[in-house]
């Protein structure tokens, strides 16, 4: 186990909601990422927190964001669901000074209807 | 055309045979490269990770890396049913933390 929890484990949702999902990163982790990996598909960076602001972002429009708090955990937000955002979402946390080293959660996995 | 290229598979071998698993890469810039290892309904496992080029290995596992020709490998010795799972190429750029994936590939080692 990687010490990185998730919740909820399963979301349904429907087109146009909004949704927030959540991380528990390792203690003393004070970077967490974020990722969606579609069915059949690698996961795909959506952005970093590091020290509770974003530190990078991916290929995601601004209808996904994010907060990161002082207490190691984060959210992902992603407003006006669409269909295409059914997917397995990720948060990965690691050390400021070992980005390299990633510890995935066991992530949330998104149906929007 | 993705930055990371890994064959989907599946792929299906029989209990003890010697797994290969590949992945190329476009991005020269990369030089921190990771196997993840992802379980159904799992979120993805670190397996290996290189700097760099050259080879690693960790029990069964070997982890190779030919920057040259911009291609990664992971060999699996005595391959167990345990092994079946997703396998995921990642890579990242120095002083980046973003990961690039592979798309993976699904392995089945039948006993």
């Amino acid at each position: 186990e990687t010490g990185v929890t998730q919740s909820p484990t399963h979301l349904i949702k429907t087109r146009g909601q909004q949704v927030t999902l959540r991380c528990s990163s390792q203690s003393g982790h004070n970077t967490v990422s974020w990722y969606q990996q579609a069915l059949g598909q690698g996961p795909q960076f959506i952005f970093q927190y590091y020290r509770e602001e974003e530190n990078g972002r991916g290929n995601f429009p601004p209808r996904f964001s994010g907060l990161q708090f002082p207490n190691y955990s984060s959210e992902l937000n992603v407003n006006a669901l669409e269909l295409d955002d059914s997917a397995l979402y990720l948060c990965a946390s690691s050390l400021e000074d070992r980005g390299d080293t990633q510890y995935f959660g066991p992530g949330t996995r998104l149906t929007v209807l | 055309q993705k930055e990371v290229e890994q064959d989907p598979g599946p792929l299906s071998v029989p209990e003890g045979a010697i797994v290969s698993l590949n992945c190329t890469y476009s991005n020269s810039a990369f030089q921190y490269f990771m196997w993840y290892r992802q379980y159904s309904r799992k979120g993805p496992e670190l397996l290996m990770y290189t700097y760099s080029s050259g080879n690693k290995e960790d029990g069964r596992f070997t982890a190779q890396v030919d920057k040259s020709s911009k291609y990664i490998s992971l060999f699996i010795r005595d391959s167990q049913p345990s092994d079946s799972a997703t396998y995921l190429c990642a890579m990242r750029k120095g002083g980046a933390q973003k990961l690039v994936f592979g798309q993976g590939t699904r392995l089945t080692i039948n006993p």
